[in-house]
């Protein structure tokens, strides 16, 4: 267990749709990263938030938005959903914004786009 | 810009042979470099990382990677295969360009052998 947890671990939606993906990081851990994992691109990186303020963006889609709170969660959002968003998303969190530290990964959110 | 390349998106070992998972990376700034494994329908753990300390890094459950400047690589090697070990396994490299964001390889799933 790496002390991320994501809520929930499975979501199966419709087309058009808009779903929110929940993170809750590591007791004390600044840093939040969101990941997105599917068989034709891999592991890609989507977006980082740095104690509530975002840091930095990846191959995030328009359609695509989070935050971070001050209680540190953070939360995912997908609106207008298509197929191709089906994926695994991972939250990852790491103490503070450094090379050195390690990122600890959530168990995954599954979501399934009919 | 930074990239990962794992050669060989299966690798099949006996158990008790010699596990060697390949990965190169480029980067035009020295590298931190990760392994993480991925067990089925759980999240990403941390195997071992380098972050320009000991060329020759150790991680958990007897694996270890050695950096390689001269050859932009840093291979993953476990001496005895055992069956637990059976996961898909991540190279990943990270340095600061707006975030240290972990950058993927593809991925090689390791599968053993009775």
């Amino acid at each position: 267990d790496s002390g991320v947890t994501q809520t929930p671990k499975h979501l199966i939606t419709a087309t058009g749709q808009r779903v929110t993906l929940r993170c809750s990081p590591r007791s004390g851990d600044l840093s939040v990263y969101w990941y997105q994992q599917s068989l034709d691109q891999g592991l890609q990186f989507l977006i980082q938030y740095y104690n509530g303020e975002e840091r930095a963006k990846g191959n995030i889609l328009e359609r695509f938005s989070a935050q971070q709170f001050p209680d540190l969660h953070s939360e995912l959002n997908l609106s207008s959903l298509e197929l191709g968003d089906s994926a695994l998303y991972f939250c990852a969190s790491s103490v503070e914004d450094r090379g050195t530290d390690t990122q600890y990964f959530g168990p995954g959110t599954r979501l399934t786009v009919l | 810009a930074q990239s990962v390349t794992q050669l060989g998106s299966h690798v099949s070992v006996s158990e008790g042979a010699l596990v060697l998972l390949r990965c190169n990376y480029s980067s035009s700034v020295p590298p931190y470099l990760f392994w993480y494994v991925q067990y089925p329908n759980q999240g990403l753990q941390l195997l071992l990382k380098y972050t320009s300390a000991a060329t020759l890094v150790k991680g958990i459950n007897g694996f270890e990677a050695e950096f390689k400047k001269s050859e932009t690589s840093f291979h993953l090697t476990k001496p005895s295969a055992h069956m637990s070990d059976a996961a898909e396994y991540f190279c990943a490299v990270s340095r600061m360009d707006s975030s240290y964001k972990l950058i993927f390889g593809s991925g090689t799933r390791l599968l053993v052998r009775p």
